[in-house]
């Protein structure tokens, strides 16, 4: 597509309840990132695709996070039994190969909220 | 690891010169990228500096001094439409494989 792409754009679901959140990336790029962005905060970093694999799952706040891309292509972004602390915008992020001078390209994220 | 520090707030006056300030700490630097983002909206690219000195882009730069471990972006002839967050990120050597962003600046511009 022509840009990133995630969905839904906003979520609201109740505590301990799972959510996915889906990410399609520009067409093309092998490298694929999810960040997260607390109210009023800087980007954290969770997780990085090259292809299907994750070589640095570093971020993932913990077992409750788990995400996984297929086809080289789209990925989900899986929280199970939210928390109200997990309420914060999931950004996804893709670039061509993900060497070390490229950008990051953007979607508009995700607002989740946990009530 | 690395630390990345960027004033929380600033404000401007529309038609003037505005500089925000980086500074990190990396074990290995790896580049460092200036990201706009105005509220509700996806961070977008502005700017990338490997190596030391200025880079001009139209009413944006940006200067590095890798020695100093320090970054600024520079926006002249402010518009109201700068009003929005500035993101500091930084590729560092050991995790080449991701951005780590500060926490970004927000520019209010006023008449």
């Amino acid at each position: 597509g022509a840009g990133v792409s995630q969905s839904p754009s906003n979520k609201v679901t109740e505590k301990g309840k799972d959510v996915e959140l889906r990410c399609d990336p520009i067409s093309g790029h092998t490298a694929l990132y999810w960040y997260r962005q607390r109210l009023g905060q800087g980007l954290e970093f969770l997780i990085y695709f090259q292809g299907n694999s994750a070589p640095d799952k570093s971020g993932l706040p913990s077992d409750r996070f788990s995400a996984e891309r297929t086809g080289e292509s789209v990925s989900t972004l899986t929280i199970q039994r939210t928390q109200q602390e997990d309420s914060a915008v999931y950004l996804c992020a893709s670039s061509l190969t993900g060497g070390v001078h490229e950008k990051l390209f953007f979607g508009s994220g995700t607002q989740l909220s946990v009530l | 690891g690395q630390n990345i520090d960027q004033p929380t707030e600033m404000t401007a006056t529309e038609g003037a010169i505005v500089q925000i300030n980086c500074t990190y700490q990396t074990s290995g630097f790896n580049g460092l990228f200036w990201y706009q983002q105005h509220a509700g909206e996806a961070p977008t690219f502005l700017s990338y500096n490997v190596l030391d000195g200025l880079e001009e882009k139209g009413r944006f730069s940006s200067f590095l001094s890798r020695s100093k471990g320090y970054s600024y972006l520079l926006l002249k002839e402010l518009q109201m439409k700068d009003s929005a967050s500035y993101l500091c990120a930084v590729r560092d050597t050991g995790t080449a494989s991701k951005l780590t962003f500060g926490t970004g600046t927000r520019l209010q511009v006023t008449l």
